[in-house]
């Protein structure tokens, strides 16, 4: 198992410039999320997803979509980057309620992204 | 709103005990996390807890928690130099991978 993978490791943009960054797990988890991280401010959720097809908004979503097409991808998308989205992203993966490894939240490595 | 407090930093001898301290405000959160994040990496999962339990233990660590006052404890005991790094809370919300991060708390560990 790889677990949870992120690409690119680091990006810079221009403001105004669009990306996606790239997430999947190969853990057959139905629940993905996104998070920021930036410095003395913890975690914050940007959107998550119980399952392909559904998706939802977190604490900070303004400037980000996300699409679950399919259960182990769960791609977030920048519209228009600015300099207030420099920051460090997390994606996470969990298996839905029952078992007792369900309760286990995984986070990929991450992807830091500064925009100039 | 929920939301979860945690001291900034600790800073303790090589050897002694660590404890890390965070508070909460969603009385329905069903579990809550330990996370460890060493500069430059991500999240690791160090232990969490169900919110019908008062302790936990695991090796070098026990979780406590207080329902009444919302209050969740990491000691590390033994405490070693390759345990500093940034220790994170974390309370569930409605069991969707929604999770409420408390700050962070930077473990200083001095040999």
């Amino acid at each position: 198992n790889a677990g949870v993978t992120q690409t690119p490791k680091f990006q810079v943009l221009k403001t105004g410039q669009s990306m996606t960054l790239q997430c999947a797990q190969d853990m057959n988890h139905e629940y993905m999320s996104w998070y920021r991280q930036d410095p003395g401010m913890g975690l914050r959720l940007i959107h998550y997803s119980v399952g392909a097809g559904i998706t939802d908004q977190g604490e900070v979503p303004n400037g980000y979509n996300v699409s679950r097409s399919t259960t182990e991808d769960f791609p977030l998308r920048l519209l228009s980057a600015a300099p207030s989205q420099t920051s460090v992203y997390f994606c996470a993966s969990k298996a839905a309620g029952g078992a007792t490894s369900s309760y286990e939240q995984y986070f990929g490595p991450g992807t830091r992204l500064t925009v100039t | 709103g929920e939301d979860v407090e945690q001291s900034l930093f600790l800073s303790v001898r090589e050897g002694d005990s660590s404890v890390i301290n965070c508070t909460y405000t969603d009385s329905s959160s069903t579990y809550l996390y330990w996370y460890k994040q060493e500069p430059g990496a991500g999240l690791q999962l160090l232990t969490y807890i169900f919110s019908n339990m008062d302790m936990k233990q695991d090796q070098r660590l026990t979780v406590l928690l207080n329902k009444k006052d919302k209050h969740l404890s990491l000691r590390i005991a033994d405490t070693q130099t390759g345990d500093s790094a940034i220790y994170f809370c974390a309370e569930n919300i409605g069991n969707t991978g929604k999770l409420i991060f408390g700050q962070g708390t930077t473990l200083q560990v001095k040999p």
